[in-house]
């Protein structure tokens, strides 16, 4: 069994100001997790994703991810935000025997003040 | 790229119409999935298919019913719309082989429908 549970389902920050976005997940095994950026009327978009090859990953558009397996964590984050960051993100997690189904967060809509 | 494309970005039904949403891929993936994603409420999985005329149920599959006779089609079919399956529809697909394995989703654009 396997779930995604986003902290906040809206958060909003300044042009220029540190992004995060949280990240919790519960899997009954070794995870693979994901983040995916949907822009308005469109579908979503892998940013990033973690599949245990190193626990600090890089993603499209300068986000990256940090794997926490004692905090069964996977929180996305920005240095510095760009109206153009303004979007839904999922969280999504998906286990390594289950025929490629994934599990998605509820969501974190991103708002960019100028 | 892997391409996802839908049939329409936006329909507009009738209560008690039978609803035909088509999803293709160009990657020969061998999973496809159909999603409705409402506000606050994320993406709900409705039917997934792992290989030709295979489905399994997802977390809401009551009200639709899905057929893939190609591996490049997966279609969700509502017998008989009604007005709580007004939302947004979202194809997926994925390859578990190659670099792909990690089972990251490919979506289409979406399908927004609404049911009077």
């Amino acid at each position: 069994a396997q779930s995604v549970t986003q902290l906040g389902s809206h958060v909003s920050v300044s042009e220029g100001a540190l992004v995060l976005l949280r990240c919790n997940y519960s899997s009954s095994v070794p995870p693979y997790l994901f983040w995916y950026v949907q822009y308005p009327n469109q579908g979503l978009q892998l940013l990033l994703k973690y599949t245990s090859a190193a626990t600090l990953v890089k993603g499209i558009n300068g986000f990256e991810a940090e794997f926490k397996k004692s905090e069964t964590s996977f929180h996305l984050t920005k240095p510095s935000a760009h109206m153009s960051d303004a979007a839904e993100y999922f969280c999504a997690v998906s286990g390594r025997t289950n025929a490629g189904k994934s599990t998605f967060g509820d969501g974190t809509t991103l708002t960019v003040k100028p | 790229d892997v391409k996802v494309t839908q049939s329409s970005r936006y329909l507009v039904k009738r209560t008690g119409e039978k609803v035909f949403l088509e999803c293709v891929q160009d990657m020969d993936h061998e999973n496809m999935f159909w999603y409705r994603q409402d506000p606050g409420l994320g993406l709900r999985l409705i039917y997934f298919s792992y290989d030709v005329k295979m489905k399994e149920k997802g977390d809401i599959p009551e009200g639709y019913s899905v057929s893939r006779e190609k591996k490049e089609r997966f279609s969700l079919i509502l017998e008989s719309a009604s007005t709580n399956q007004t939302s947004m529809y979202l194809c997926a697909s994925s390859s578990p082989h190659g670099d792909r394995l990690y089972n990251e989703q490919f979506f289409g654009p979406g399908t927004r429908l609404t049911v009077l």
